[in-house]
Order: structure tokens, then C-alpha cells, then sequence
């Protein structure tokens, strides 16, 4: 298995440029997470998604949209991109009824925004 | 919403010596309390994790104690190793997981 793969590793975007980060995962997981990093912080919950069709907001999720169409992959949409949204963005997945299982994340995508 | 408080920030120690690592959280209805490992420019990965009906939970090394009623849980490493160094995270959980802010590691030789 390859786990949860992120795409693209690293990307500089224009003020007000959209783009895509790519999330996908392998091991059948119900649950995926979008995250970002700050420097020297913790991680913030964007958007999850509870399974195929079904995504709700986490703590931070102004200026991002998600969406699920299959099990194996939970795109995030960057409109309008601000220096603000200079992050490192990891996607996550999980297995089991409620977000209380391992999350298995993905190696990390670095966005700056200029 | 859940909060986690992580101390310290940071923590240096001689290799072989202990290392411990503090969290409190808010909700009291949160069960599940993960510590993820990330080494410099890595992804945080699972190293050790308890759920509320358990008190302390050990691995190898590391151990981990939970202590619902002052909502505190601590991460243990014993025989602290150079590469044990790395940012260590908390987390604390009920349908909503919140992360602490991270405890730069570093363990000199």
C-alpha cells in the first residue's frame, strides 16, 4: 500500500492564484482530513470528510473547499490564495465509526503564497 | 470546542536520560489521546496512544499516563537516544481532535 500520497510537495502561488492540492489513500480509510502546519505550531483541522459525498468544517476552513466524490481521494481547493494561507497542508486518514482511530498522514504538501 | 494545552515548547536532555512531556485538555468528554512524532520535515506519525479507560500504557521506551480527573496526560521516554530527537504533539479527542502546540526534543550525545 502506498498510504495517503499528497501532490503536489511544493508549490508558489500569486496573490490571488487558485490551485488544488491532491490527497488519495489506499487503505480504504471512511475518514479524511486536511490539516496545516504553521511554522513552529500545531496542526489545524480544515475540512474532514466522513465518507464519499460527505465533508464538514474544522476549526480554520474560510478560504478552502473540499470535496469527496470517491473513498480514495479528498481534493482541497485554495480560492483566491492570501499570504495567510503560507502553510504546510497535510491530509489525513482514518478507519472506524467516529475520529477517534490512528490518523495516518501524508508526507505534506509546502505552499507558499506571494 | 476541545483545547489542548503542550508543555514544554521546548526540552533538551543527555542522551539516556528521561524526557517528559505535559498536556491538559478542556473537555472532559474527550477519550481518545493520540502522541505523534515528527521529525524535521516529515509527517507526524502515530508513536503511542490511550483511550480514557486506561491509565497508563507503555511501549518499549515510551509510556504514556492519563489522568482524567485533573484532564492532564503525560508522555514518558526513558533512555533518551539522538534520534528520539523530533517535535512531539498531543492530542485530545472526542469526535473532535485538537492538537497541542509541540515539544521540540532534543537529545544531545
Amino acid at each position: 500500500n502506498a498510504g495517503v500520497t499528497q501532490t503536489p510537495k511544493f508549490r508558489i502561488l500569486k496573490i490571488g492564484q487558485s490551485m488544488t492540492l491532491q490527497c488519495a489513500q489506499d487503505m480504504n480509510h471512511n475518514y479524511m482530513y486536511w490539516y496545516r502546519q504553521d511554522p513552529g505550531m500545531g496542526l489545524k483541522l480544515i475540512y474532514y470528510s466522513v465518507g464519499a459525498g460527505i465533508t464538514d468544517k474544522g476549526e480554520v476552513p474560510n478560504g478552502y473547499n473540499v470535496s469527496r466524490s470517491t473513498t480514495e481521494d479528498f481534493p482541497l481547493r485554495l480560492e483566491l490564495a492570501a499570504p495567510s494561507q503560507t502553510s504546510v497542508y497535510f491530509c489525513a486518514s482514518s478507519y472506524g465509526d467516529r475520529r477517534q482511530e490512528t490518523q495516518y498522514f501524508g508526507p505534506g504538501t509546502r505552499l507558499l503564497v506571494l | 470546542g476541545e483545547n489542548v494545552e503542550q508543555h514544554p515548547s521546548t526540552l533538551s536532555v543527555q542522551e539516556g536520560d528521561s524526557a517528559v512531556i505535559k498536556c491538559t485538555y478542556s473537555d472532559s468528554a474527550s477519550n481518545y489521546f493520540p502522541w505523534y512524532k515528527q521529525e524535521l520535515g516529515k509527517r507526524p506519525q502515530l508513536i503511542i496512544d490511550i483511550r480514557s479507560n486506561v491509565g497508563e500504557k507503555k511501549d518499549q521506551r515510551i509510556a504514556v499516563t492519563l489522568n482524567k480527573t485533573a484532564k492532564h496526560f503525560s508522555l514518558h521516554i526513558t533512555e533518551t537516544q539522538p534520534e528520539d530527537s523530533a517535535v512531539y504533539f498531543c492530542a485530545a479527542s472526542n469526535n473532535d481532535m485538537r492538537f497541542g502546540a509541540g515539544t521540540r526534543l532534543t537529545v544531545k550525545p
